[in-house]
C-alpha cells in the first residue's frame, strides 16, 4: 500500500472557522490531489499539485485553498468553513498524469462536519 | 471536459457468479486512461484495474477484467466468480480525475 496519511481523520467545527487538513506521503510521488465525496456520489476534484509550490484548481475549488511547501505534504484549507463543506475529504497521489502511472492511490479520508 | 456515466446505481449478484458493471465515458482527449476503483463500506478507495486508450488488449487483473470498446466509449468492469467481499461501491474513472457516481454491488450468499 502507498504510504499516505491524512490528519485529522475526523473533525467537527463551526461555521466561519478556518480548517486545515493535511496529507502526508512517503512515496515521493510528484502529483497530489484533494477530493471531496458527498453521500451517494463519486469523488470531485478540489485542487491538485504537480510539484512543490505548483498547484491548480479542480472542479469544485471555490472556498478552498491549498499549499505544498514540501514534496511530501499537501495542505487543504477552508478559510471560513460552511455547512456545505461537510463532506469526506480524500487525498491522493500519483507518479504521472499519463499512462498507467497516472493511477492514483488514496489516503484513508477525513470526515469533516461543519455545524 | 470529461464525463463518466454509470447507469446502474445498484446491482445484485449471486456468490460465485460473474457480474458486469457498466461505464460509458465522454472525452475529447486523444489519449486517456480509464480506471476502476472499489470502495468498501469501510470507506477506503482501492485501485482495481487500468486500461489505456491505445491498449490493444483488454486489461485483466486476477478476477477483474475490463471490457473496453473504444468505438462505443464503454469500459465495463467484469468481476468473475463473485465473492461476499466484493460487496462495495465501484467507481469508473477517466484520466484527469473524472469520477462516475458509482455502482453499489451486493453479493448474495
Amino acid at each position: 500500500d502507498a504510504g499516505i496519511t491524512q490528519s485529522p481523520r475526523h473533525k467537527v467545527t463551526e461555521t466561519g472557522t478556518p480548517v486545515t487538513l493535511r496529507c502526508h506521503q512517503t512515496e515521493n510521488h510528484r502529483y497530489m490531489y484533494w477530493y471531496r465525496q458527498d453521500p451517494g456520489h463519486g469523488l470531485r476534484l478540489i485542487h491538485y499539485s504537480y510539484g512543490v509550490k505548483d498547484t491548480d484548481k479542480g472542479e469544485v475549488s471555490d472556498g478552498y485553498s491549498v499549499s505544498r511547501s514540501k514534496t511530501e505534504d499537501f495542505l487543504l484549507t477552508l478559510e471560513s468553513a460552511t455547512s456545505s463543506q461537510t463532506s469526506v475529504y480524500f487525498c491522493a497521489i500519483s507518479n504521472s498524469l499519463a499512462g498507467a502511472e497516472e493511477t492514483q492511490y488514496f489516503g484513508p479520508g477525513t470526515r469533516l462536519l461543519v455545524l | 471536459a470529461q464525463k463518466i456515466t454509470q447507469t446502474q446505481p445498484g446491482m445484485f449478484v449471486q456468490e460465485k457468479e460473474a457480474v458486469t458493471l457498466d461505464c460509458t465515458y465522454d472525452t475529447s482527449d486523444p489519449s486517456y486512461g480509464l480506471f476502476w476503483y472499489k470502495q468498501p463500506s469501510s470507506g477506503e478507495m482501492i485501485f482495481l484495474i487500468y486500461q489505456g486508450s491505445y491498449d490493444q488488449q483488454n486489461a485483466t487483473e486476477g478476477r477483474y477484467s475490463l471490457n473496453f470498446q473504444k468505438a462505443r466509449k464503454s469500459a465495463n468492469l467484469v468481476i468473475s466468480a463473485s465473492q461476499l467481499g466484493d460487496s462495495a461501491m465501484y467507481f469508473c474513472v477517466a484520466g484527469k480525475s473524472t469520477f462516475g457516481d458509482g455502482t453499489t454491488l451486493t453479493v448474495k450468499p
